[in-house]
């Protein structure tokens, strides 16, 4: 088993739809989670963080987390083309160090 | 956040020869590590940039392949050594910035390729 699973992609979504991206880990004493996105050719930028069990909201982007199933997801409402990235799960371990998934390119047609 | 600048932004070198990249940070962090992203990948963690101690590796990364220096809080380099085709990769240097709540950084990444 992976440390850290994303849904296959790509995931195509028409423009105005929400876009949902899931993630699993494997190490229960992870207690931070991060998603990235990262543009083709670009280094990986910071979106989201969350840290306690439920929804986390920013704008419009709301992550969501569950340590009893090991879960964690990303919700891109009104997705627009230049959401168009893979988007990278990172829960911390133990160690507080991010281990990172394999990643879900996110293709969001006009 | 953090400003984070990583030179070179790309090379390409010939197999044998060793290329050093450097990491500059705008504000002291604790923090500093590098990663590898090989293409189609996701991220590997290289090691642990440490200020004043030697670098902690990862399981599959020694140091002699890929020495770290940090000599101070703001600042570390990474050298590929003795590189071959396998090493063409994308390094990245990554600052955590809230060692609480480990938020992590990247700069704008090395695109490295061996020929």
């Amino acid at each position: 088993q992976k440390e850290v699973e994303q849904n296959s992609g790509p995931l195509s979504v028409p423009e105005g739809a929400i876009a949902s991206l899931n993630c699993t880990y494997s190490d229960r004493g992870s207690q931070s989670f991060f998603w990235y996105r990262q543009y083709s050719g670009k280094s990986p930028e910071l979106i989201m963080s969350i840290y306690s069990n439920g929804d986390k909201e920013d704008g419009r982007f709301t992550a969501q987390l569950n340590k009893a199933s090991q879960y964690v997801s990303l919700l891109i409402r009104d997705s627009q083309p230049s959401d168009s990235a893979t988007y990278l799960c990172a829960p911390a371990n133990q160690g507080g160090k991010l281990i990172f998934g394999q990643g879900t390119e996110l293709s969001v047609k006009p | 956040s953090a400003v984070i600048s990583q030179k070179p932004s790309r090379d390409i070198c010939q197999r044998g020869t060793s290329l050093t990249i450097q990491c500059q940070v705008d504000s002291q962090v604790t923090m500093m590590f590098w990663y590898r992203q090989q293409p189609g990948q996701s991220l590997t963690l290289i090691a642990t940039a440490n200020q004043g101690s030697e670098a902690t590796y990862e399981s599959g990364f020694v140091i002699d392949k890929f020495p770290i220096s940090r000599p101070n809080l703001t600042f570390s380099t990474l050298t590929v050594s003795n590189m071959s085709p396998e090493d063409s990769s994308i390094y990245l240097c990554s600052v955590e910035v809230n060692g609480l709540n480990t938020e992590a950084f990247f700069g704008q990444g090395t695109r490295l390729t061996v020929v």
